[in-house]
């Protein structure tokens, strides 16, 4: 079965601290991946996505992400964590066809001065 | 560029009533469009596949005859969800992709439904 697995439900980060947040991928096809970050309220921003090439991707906001599939796993990270980036974090698996993406449960990133 | 809005942003309607949620690409024309629901502190949840001049393809458990969906041309889903109730309360996100089957889709930002 297709799935997307986010392990920590709720990370509390020190700002000015280092961030990774877990993201496991379960998928037949060759996966599209996606990280996105939503504001309570507010709809979806995306950080950052890999399709193929080089497996470290950079995204906005100073986020990067590697894609390791020999584990399955797409993680995110920052090196500097600041207040502002306290959100709901999703990870998202798609394909090549477009077609709807799969999403994690999320991990609620809280960031304590 | 690819900007999606949603209208309204936030909507409060009585039990037994119909409430219409639209979805549009502003810069782009899109052949698919996407429903989401999402539960508090809950994940997203594709309600249903929107392509433009065809009927919509709905996941199972989804209602049809309840969340009609309506893509009448290439910048306009619309979600009616029609004798609305309590249960019904959730904030609803549309994305859409770009013509060619480009993987990336670009989200709404929600609007709120709160049935009363």
């Amino acid at each position: 079965a297709q799935s997307v697995t986010q392990p920590d439900i709720h990370i509390t980060v020190s700002e000015g601290a280092s961030l990774e947040l877990r993201c496991n991928y379960s998928y037949g096809a060759t996966p599209y991946l996606f990280w996105y970050v939503q504001s309570p309220g507010q709809g979806l921003q995306l950080l950052l996505k890999y399709f193929s090439g080089d497996t470290l991707v950079q995204g906005i906001k100073g986020f990067e992400a590697e894609f390791k599939r020999s584990q399955s796993s797409f993680n995110l990270r920052k090196p500097s964590v600041h207040w502002s980036d306290a959100a709901e974090y999703f990870c998202a698996v798609g394909n090549q066809a477009g077609t709807a993406l799969i999403f994690g449960k999320g991990t609620t990133l809280s960031v304590s001065s | 560029g690819a900007v999606v809005s949603q209208h309204p942003s936030w909507v409060i309607c009585k039990s037994g009533t119909s409430v219409k949620i639209e979805c549009r690409s502003l810069d782009f024309q899109a052949t698919t469009m996407f429903w989401y629901r999402q539960f508090p502190k809950q994940s997203l949840m594709l309600m249903a596949t929107s392509n433009e001049g065809s009927k919509a393809t709905y996941e199972q458990g989804v209602e049809k005859d309840k969340f009609l969906i309506n893509h009448a041309s290439l910048t306009l889903s619309t979600l009616t969800v029609t004798s609305a109730h309590p249960e019904d309360s959730s904030f609803y996100i549309c994305s859409a992709s770009l013509p060619g089957g480009v993987h990336e889709q670009y989200f709404g930002p929600g609007t709120r439904l709160t049935v009363t």
